[in-house]
């Protein structure tokens, strides 16, 4: 059964400082890794997806590895600001990828980036 | 750019109650999704659709049913609801491999 893990819970940072989140599965099968951001009680924006074929992603700041074989993914945030808090989930595919598969959810980081 | 929509927003719902919520994916989206997360938890896959099929099922109650209709909207029908059912429910749509979300229906059960 799949499990998703998420290192650190909670995270604070000064503005302007480079950060890792860490994302860790125990079945490496997947198909597909996708990492959210989730502001309090709001909805998950997506903001990086990672098919097992890919190893990174990058969109403006934001960087996502994936190491299938270790089983682990990265979101690497650089220069944060204060708009970067959110809670940051990932998300991962089974590797029978059809359109039904179910997302497991790792528990989210808390990320909190101090003016 | 469309966005999934989601409806209502907020419900306020007594226990043994029913609801029912809305869920209007991004078009040409074939699938849909229904996520429960409950307060300071991480978000728990309930059940897809795919081609207004059922296509695969979580950890949902008996007490809640689901469709997806011919215009790929998605209703999500909860009944006998409990306290514990207070939540915030997504709704995802894709087309290959990225999900999109909804707002969410945040339902509060008294």
């Amino acid at each position: 059964k799949q499990e998703v893990t998420q290192i650190p819970a909670a995270l604070s940072v000064p503005e302007g400082e480079n950060l890792v989140l860490n994302c860790s599965f125990t079945d490496s099968a997947i198909y597909n890794l996708q990492w959210f951001r989730q502001d309090p009680g709001k909805g998950l924006t997506s903001l990086l997806l990672i098919q097992s074929s890919q190893r990174e992603q990058t969109s403006g700041r934001l960087n996502a590895s994936l190491d299938k074989s270790s089983g682990r993914s990265t979101l690497y945030i650089a220069a944060s600001q204060p708009g970067d808090s959110a809670t940051y989930l990932c998300a991962v595919w089974g590797e029978m990828k059809t359109s039904y598969d179910k997302v497991i959810f790792g528990p989210g980081t808390s990320l909190s980036v101090i003016p | 750019a469309a966005g999934v929509i989601q409806s209502p927003r907020h419900l306020i719902k007594e226990k043994r109650e029913t609801a029912t919520l809305k869920c209007y994916p991004i078009p040409r989206h074939d699938t849909v999704y229904w996520y429960q997360q409950g307060p300071g938890q991480d978000p728990q896959f309930l059940i897809s659709f795919y081609e207004k099929m059922q296509s695969d099922k979580g950890s949902i109650p008996d007490r809640f049913s689901a469709q997806q209709f011919s215009d790929y909207h998605s209703e999500l029908n909860m009944s006998s609801l409990e306290l514990g059912d207070s939540a915030l429910y997504f709704c995802a749509s894709s087309l290959s491999n990225e999900q999109f979300f909804g707002p969410g229906t945040r339902l509060t059960v008294l």
